[in-house]
C-alpha cells in the first residue's frame, strides 16, 4: 500500500474552509483515495473516496490533480463538532483487503 | 438499525488471563477487521477476514488469535502472550467488493485495561 504523509495537527477558526493536504508520492495506477474521520473514543467513520479529479459529497471535497500524487481534503466551513483526527489512506481495493492508518491529522476548531 | 457491535466498551483483565473481545455485524459484509490504537496513534491492523473460515494476520497479529464461524461473527482473543495488551480495540466490516472495499464501518470500540 502506498506510504502517505499529513500533517499532525491544523486549527481552524468556527467557519472557515480547511483543507488538508495528504502526499502519496508512490501512488499505484488501481490505488483509491479514501479520507476518514475519527473522534475520541469513537470508530473511524468514511468522509470520501476518490480516484481522480474532483469528488464532492455532503460533507466535503476531495481533490485530485492529475499525477495524483497528492489530495486534498476539503471541509467547507467547519464547526467545533469538525474537531477530530482526519486520515488519508491510499490503496488498490482489488489487490487487498486491509487498510493502513497513519496517525492522521489533529483538526482543532476553535471560536 | 444495520450496524457493528463490540461488547463490553470497558474490559478490565489481570495479567496472565486470556480475554476473549466480541464483534458482531448485521451489514451482511463479508469481511471483518480487527485493529489496535495506542494513544495518540493511528490503528494497526491485528487479523482480517474476508470470508467465513478464513483469517489472515495483519502487522501486528503476534499474541492475538481469532475465529470467523460465522459471518456475522468475528471474536478477538487477547492471549497472555501479547506483552503489551491495554490499548482500545476496534472491529470493522466491509463488503470486500471493488471499491465499496476501501469504505470500512467501525465499531463502537473496546478498551481493554491489563494490570
Amino acid at each position: 500500500l502506498a506510504k502517505t504523509t499529513q500533517p499532525i495537527s491544523m486549527d481552524s477558526y468556527e467557519g472557515q474552509e480547511v483543507n488538508i493536504t495528504c502526499s502519496h508520492n508512490n501512488i499505484a495506477t488501481n490505488d483509491y483515495i479514501t479520507w476518514y474521520q475519527q473522534f475520541p473514543s469513537q470508530g473511524p467513520r468514511f468522509i470520501i473516496q476518490g480516484y481522480k479529479t474532483k469528488v464532492t459529497n455532503e460533507v466535503a471535497s476531495l481533490f485530485i490533480p492529475a499525477d495524483r500524487k497528492s489530495s486534498t481534503l476539503s471541509l467547507p466551513r467547519v464547526s467545533l463538532s469538525d474537531t477530530a483526527v482526519y486520515y488519508c489512506l491510499v490503496g488498490d481495493p482489488l489487490a487487498a483487503s486491509k487498510l493502513t492508518f497513519g496517525t492522521g491529522t489533529r483538526l482543532q476548531v476553535t471560536l | 438499525d444495520g450496524g457493528i457491535t463490540q461488547s463490553p466498551k470497558y474490559l478490565f483483565r489481570k495479567e496472565g488471563q486470556n480475554v476473549t473481545l466480541s464483534c458482531e455485524q448485521n451489514l451482511n459484509h463479508d469481511a471483518m477487521y480487527w485493529y489496535r490504537q495506542d494513544p495518540g496513534q493511528g490503528l494497526r491492523l491485528i487479523y482480517y477476514s474476508q470470508i467465513v473460515n478464513d483469517f489472515q494476520k495483519g502487522d501486528i497479529a503476534e499474541g492475538y488469535s481469532v475465529s470467523r464461524e460465522k459471518k456475522e461473527s468475528f471474536p478477538l482473543t487477547v492471549t497472555s502472550a501479547q506483552k503489551n495488551p491495554t490499548a482500545f480495540y476496534l472491529c470493522a466490516s466491509s463488503t470486500g467488493q471493488g471499491k465499496v472495499w476501501n469504505e470500512q464501518y467501525f465499531g463502537p470500540g473496546t478498551r481493554l485495561t491489563v494490570t
